[in-house]
């Protein structure tokens, strides 16, 4: 079985420009989580989608930040203008939502962004 | 007071012992509880999870998990510098949508 996958693995890009984040999920998994990850903490929900609805995204900084999942597979984040604190990496996880509250996150390898 | 807490490290213990690593939380409707492994650069992987009291073994792992104290821990038996990783906590709290809040991890070093 395939993992998630993510492109690209590593983005450098100078502050104030935009950039975006691909992810497919494991086959038949109908939730996708963002998480991003700043070196020394552990990781911290952006957004999460069931099928292509969003569940939660009360971490979001959506005046930078958008996420979509358009047909509930694939997902895409973006950070339109991105700021020196946006240098983390991000990590897309799937789950298949059947086993309630045991239901285990699987995570692709991540993005990892500089922003200069 | 953080919503999952974990000493830093790092944690350095000799090969073949036995490493604990700790985390509490502070939401007492907290339902489930994992255990993530993660090598330097890359991404998480899961060890194992509990949700009832006691004690889970799987392996060369066990988690321990007591609701009254709101605190879980892993050990690692017969360590090996295989095991030398960051090691994450993460909480399911209530409310659905299976939302996990991660601790900043433990490092672990296990030296020959």
């Amino acid at each position: 079985e395939a993992g998630v996958a993510q492109s690209p693995r590593y983005k450098i890009i100078e502050k104030r420009q935009s950039v975006a984040f691909w992810c497919n999920p494991i086959s038949g998994h109908a939730t996708l989580y963002w998480y991003q990850q700043i070196l020394g903490q552990g990781p911290k929900l952006l957004i999460q989608f069931q099928n292509n609805g969003v569940v939660d995204d009360s971490q979001l900084p959506k005046d930078r930040f958008s996420a979509e999942r358009l047909k509930g597979v694939d997902s895409t984040l973006k950070i339109q203008p991105a700021k020196l604190e946006d240098s983390a990496v991000y990590l897309c996880a799937s789950s298949s939502r059947s086993k309630g509250i045991t239901d285990t996150q699987y995570f692709g390898p991540g993005t990892r962004l500089t922003v200069l | 007071q953080k919503e999952v807490e974990q000493n830093s490290g790092p944690l350095s213990v000799p090969e073949g012992a036995i490493a604990s690593l700790n985390c509490t939380y502070s939401d007492r409707g907290s339902q489930s509880f994992f255990w993530y492994r993660q090598y330097s650069g890359k991404s998480p992987e899961l060890i194992m999870f509990i949700y009832s009291n006691g004690d889970k073994e799987d392996g060369r792992f066990t988690a321990q998990l007591n609701k009254a104290s709101q605190y879980v821990s892993l050990l690692i038996r017969d360590s090996q510098p295989s095991d030398s990783a960051t090691y994450l906590c993460a909480v399911n709290k209530p409310g659905g949508g299976n939302k996990l809040t991660f601790g900043t991890g433990t490092q672990l070093k296990v030296e020959l």
